[in-house]
């Protein structure tokens, strides 16, 4: 079976543009997390949507927004960029979004903002 | 409030040599508890999880952790290290009592086998 995919794999954007990340989960997963990671740093969590509804939120900026389609996969949107949000995105799919479920993670995108 | 610490930013360990990786926390309820392993430029793997039951779990490439609740602790161990061991080293846990899925993660700890 496939893991949890993610596009792009890169990306460079510049301060004040908008960004859009993708995420596939392992088929038969229906919850997806994303996840925040600066370099030398454990991830940082920014929302779970578990059967498309949003199900947690961490300490982030409205100019974070994520959404879940009936595939159960998901973008990740970023407005207004900041230097400070260069980082490796991170999207984490489970079987169920129930505390025991282990996490399952893509290889991330890693956003550049200049 | 739910906390991870790893006190050690990077483990050196001879190849052959047993390795332990330390990993405190602090949660209001029961804890699950997570470690994960993360190759350069890549996303994280799942190693093992404690939910309840033996307090040594056992999980993936022979990594075992030991969960010790008066010490709030679940420190990662391998009998044997691998070169191939080599790579960043994450605790994690969820708290029973907080309505929040979320992880909490600690900071990491670099784990460093010399042939």
């Amino acid at each position: 079976d496939a893991g949890v995919t993610q596009s792009p794999t890169h990306l460079i954007k510049t301060r004040g543009q908008h960004v859009t990340l993708r995420c596939s989960p392992i088929s038969g997963h229906k919850s997806v997390s994303w996840y925040q990671q600066v370099l030398g740093q454990g991830p940082q969590f920014i929302f779970q949507y578990y059967e498309k509804e949003e199900r947690g939120r961490g300490n982030f900026p409205d100019r974070f927004s994520a959404r879940q389609f009936p595939n159960y996969s998901s973008e990740l949107n970023v407005n207004a960029l900041l230097l400070g949000d260069s980082a490796l995105y991170l999207c984490a799919s489970s079987l169920s979004q129930g505390r025991g479920s282990p996490l399952h993670f893509g290889n991330g995108t890693r956003l550049t903002v200049t | 409030a739910q906390s991870v610490a790893q006190p050690e930013d990077q483990v050196n360990v001879a190849e052959g040599n047993p390795l332990t990786v330390k990993c405190t926390y602090s949660v209001s309820g029961n804890p699950y508890l997570f470690w994960y392993v993360q190759y350069p430029n890549r996303g994280l793997q799942f190693l093992l999880k404690y939910i309840t039951g033996d307090n040594l779990v056992k999980g993936s490439y022979g990594f075992e952790a030991e969960f010790n609740k008066s010490q709030t602790s679940f420190h990662l161990k391998k009998p044997s290290a691998l070169v191939s061991d080599s790579a960043l080293y994450f605790c994690a846990v969820r708290d029973d009592g907080y309505s929040n899925y979320q992880l909490i993660w600690g900071a990491g700890t670099k784990l460093i086998i010399k042939p």
